[in-house]
């Protein structure tokens, strides 16, 4: 069945560093492919999304580029800063229309 | 973007007994809401899929007769924890699909059942 795995965390990391959330998956076809984030006490978000081989998803400075051929959507930010901490799921969708999530990775940026 | 509310927050019930939650779009009509359980650092499992007007769509090993389902407007799904006990503990999550397909995710609610 289709499945989302992404890495553990948490993640700490200093103001302006880089930042790599790898993701992949397990899934029949090519589904569409979005990085949710949650806020300390918020709703999850659509960070991005991608709907197809090679796009590249992109906002507030995180970007993801769906891979078939490695099944990855890695999330990546060139220079993460304090607002940044939060959990981010990796997600796919499924045939029902649902969204299957990974587990969430915890990002800390210290000031 | 859209807001999809959740309400309670934060519930704590005793052993047996049943809580109501809720999840409203406030500003677009969903014909399609999701309810999912995250339980400690896991995933959001998906729970059941809820349309407007119809019966729920349960996932394998969920029990409808334990969580109750009830779509009965395009702006409001209901989830009903039925006799509940400590094992069903979880933040329930629910999320309504807007007509372009995106899904707008509730604040969630914090269930605590002594």
């Amino acid at each position: 069945g289709n499945s989302v795995t992404q890495m553990e965390g948490p993640v700490t990391l200093s103001e302006e560093a880089f930042l790599t959330i790898n993701c992949t998956y397990t899934a029949t076809g090519y589904p569409s492919l979005f990085w949710y984030v949650q806020y300390p006490g918020e709703g999850l978000q659509l960070l991005l999304k991608a709907t197809k081989a090679d796009d590249k998803g992109s906002n507030k400075g995180f970007e993801a580029t769906y891979r078939k051929e490695t099944t990855s959507f890695h999330l990546e930010k060139g220079s993460v800063q304090v607002s940044d901490s939060a959990v981010y799921f990796c997600a796919l969708r499924g045939s029902q229309g649902n969204l299957i999530f990974g587990k969430g990775t915890k990002l800390s940026v210290k000031p | 973007g859209a807001v999809v509310s959740q309400h309670p927050s934060r519930v704590i019930c005793k052993s047996g007994t049943s809580v109501k939650i809720e999840c409203r779009s406030l500003d677009f009509q969903a014909t399609t809401m999701f309810w999912y359980r995250q339980f400690p650092k896991q995933s959001l499992m998906l729970m059941a899929t809820s349309n407007e007007g119809s019966k729920a769509t349960y996932e394998q090993g969920v029990e409808k007769d334990k969580f109750l389902i009830n779509h009965a407007s395009l702006t409001l799904s209901t989830l009903t924890v039925t006799s509940a006990h400590p094992e069903d503990s979880s933040f329930y999550i629910c999320s309504a699909r807007k007509g372009s397909g995106e899904q707008f995710f509730g604040p969630g609610t914090r269930l605590t059942v002594l």
